[in-house]
C-alpha cells in the first residue's frame, strides 16, 4: 500500500463547476500538506501549503487537512478550462534533513467549456 | 529570472552510456531536492542537499546514481551505465522555509 493514495481520474467537469480534489495518507507523522498543479511538459508548481490541520483559501483554491482522518483536499471554485493540469498532493514529515517530499500519483483534471 | 532551472531540458543517450543533469536553483535557496517522475511510479524523492552536503540520500535507487553541489548553488546528478529502466524526468527543487520551487525537469530517454 503506497503512503499516499490519490484518484489518477482523469476528472472531467465544465466550466464553471465547483472541482473536489482529494488525497488520503497513511502515515500519521505527515505535518506539511502542499497541492502542486503541473501542466503537460512541465514542472510542479505549488499551489497551496498548509500546515497541520485546517482550511486554507486563497482566491478560487481552498486546502483542507483534516489528519484526524488522514485526508485532504483542494477545491477549486467556478473552474476554468486553463485549470486543466494534473493536480499532486505532497506531503511531509518534520525530518531532521529537510522536508523530502512524498507525493500522491496525480489527479487529471479537464475542464470543458 | 529566478526560477530554477535545469539543463538539458531533453536527453538521449543509449544504454550503458553515463548522462549528467544540472540544476540551477533560485538564488539564496540553501536546500535544494532531486526528484524522479516515472509513468507507474510518479514522483519520486531522490536525494536532499543542505548546502554542499547530502544527509539525505535514501531515495537514491543503485549505485549507479550520485549527485553533487557545489558552491552551495548548481547540483549535477550523474547516472553511470544508464538502463532503459532510468527513462524519466528528473526534476529539481530548491526550497526556502520549507516550501519547495520545482524546475522544469530533464526528460531522460534511455534507447
Amino acid at each position: 500500500q503506497k503512503e499516499v493514495e490519490q484518484d489518477p481520474g482523469p476528472l472531467s467537469v465544465p466550466e464553471g463547476a465547483i472541482v473536489s480534489l482529494n488525497c488520503t495518507y497513511s502515515n500519521s507523522a505527515f505535518q506539511y500538506f502542499m497541492w502542486y498543479r503541473q501542466y503537460s511538459r512541465k514542472g510542479p508548481e505549488l499551489l497551496m501549503y498548509t500546515y497541520s490541520s485546517g482550511n486554507k483559501e486563497d482566491g478560487r483554491f481552498t486546502a483542507q487537512v483534516d489528519k484526524s482522518s488522514k485526508y485532504i483536499s483542494l477545491f477549486i471554485r467556478d473552474s476554468q478550462p486553463s485549470d486543466s493540469a494534473t493536480y499532486l498532493c505532497a506531503m511531509s514529515p518534520p525530518t531532521q534533513y529537510g522536508n523530502k517530499l512524498v507525493f500522491g500519483a496525480g489527479t487529471i483534471l479537464r475542464v470543458k467549456s | 529570472g529566478a526560477g530554477v532551472s535545469q539543463s538539458p531540458s531533453n536527453k538521449v543517450t543509449e544504454k550503458g552510456k553515463d548522462v549528467e543533469l544540472r540544476c540551477d536553483p533560485i538564488s539564496g535557496h540553501t536546500a535544494l531536492y532531486w526528484y524522479r517522475q516515472s509513468l507507474g511510479q510518479g514522483l519520486e524523492f531522490l536525494i536532499y542537499f543542505q548546502g554542499n552536503s547530502a544527509p539525505d540520500k535514501s531515495g537514491l535507487p543503485s549505485d549507479r546514481f550520485s549527485a553533487e553541489r557545489t558552491g552551495g548553488s548548481v547540483s549535477t546528478l550523474t547516472i553511470q551505465r544508464t538502463q532503459q529502466e532510468d527513462s524519466a524526468v528528473y526534476l529539481c527543487a530548491s526550497s526556502t522555509l520549507g516550501t519547495q520551487f520545482f524546475g522544469p525537469g530533464t526528460r531522460l530517454t534511455v534507447l
